[in-house]
């Protein structure tokens, strides 16, 4: 089973700290995602990366940057944690090939409070 | 501009009844659509799937139809129980662009009462 896991389940962070979200996933998968989910928003894609060391913008990247230095772990960095980034986050990962196309595996979420 | 749509935030339906969930694209390039369910404080797990080339796929309760002239799909859970009380997004991709990148709608929250 793939496992997608991501380093803290609950988080609060004041308005101006650099904060970091991890990711890991255990089945070599190229692709790694990371979203937020907002009520009324759905899922959100921040940022996306297909192999290590790459990286593209989704479709809310403003405030966040990313980081893929090894091909199992995508880190998630807010440079200065604002109230509006208040939300969970999710990573997900995605294999190459196999069925069904473009599933992806989600992690556990994290629920970031930023006050 | 929404490429794929939800139109309705929740359902709610009597244990035992049908539930149709609802997705509407408006990208004819689509090829490939999801279905994920999320319970509250969990991520999404996969639920479904359905190519371009069928318009029914059926996985036990679940069933996905896909009217492709419509851009319409649907999701019919029977018999619904109260344990499938989740928010279900449907997610279209574009294999062969994009990297196949899902684009998820916003969600449907269904409740199902006992």
């Amino acid at each position: 089973d793939v496992k997608v896991t991501q380093s803290s389940r609950y988080l609060v962070k004041r308005t101006g700290e650099k904060v970091f979200l991890e990711c890991v996933q255990d089945m070599d998968h190229e692709n790694m995602f990371w979203y937020r989910q907002d009520p009324g928003l759905g899922l959100r894609l921040i940022y996306f990366s297909y192999d290590v060391k790459m990286k593209e913008k989704g479709d809310i990247p403003e405030g966040y940057s990313v980081s893929r230095e090894k091909k199992e772990r995508f880190s998630l960095i807010l440079e200065s944690a604002s109230t509006n980034q208040t939300s969970m986050y999710l990573c997900a990962s995605r294999g190459l090939g196999g069925l069904p196309y473009n599933e992806q595996f989600f992690g556990p979420g994290t629920r970031l409070t930023v006050l | 501009d929404q490429q794929v749509k939800q139109n309705s935030p929740s359902l709610s339906v009597q244990e035992g009844r049908i539930s149709i969930l609802n997705c509407d694209y408006t990208n004819s390039m689509f090829d490939y659509f999801l279905w994920y369910k999320k319970y509250p404080a969990e991520g999404p797990t996969f639920l479904i799937s359905i190519s371009s080339i069928k318009d029914k796929n059926e996985d036990g309760r679940f069933t996905v139809f896909l009217n492709k002239s419509a851009k319409h799909l649907s999701l019919h859970i029977v018999p619904s129980q109260p344990g499938d009380s989740a928010v279900y997004f449907c997610a279209a991709s574009n294999y062969g662009g994009s990297q196949g990148n899902l684009i998820f709608g916003k969600g449907t929250k269904l409740s199902v009462k006992p």
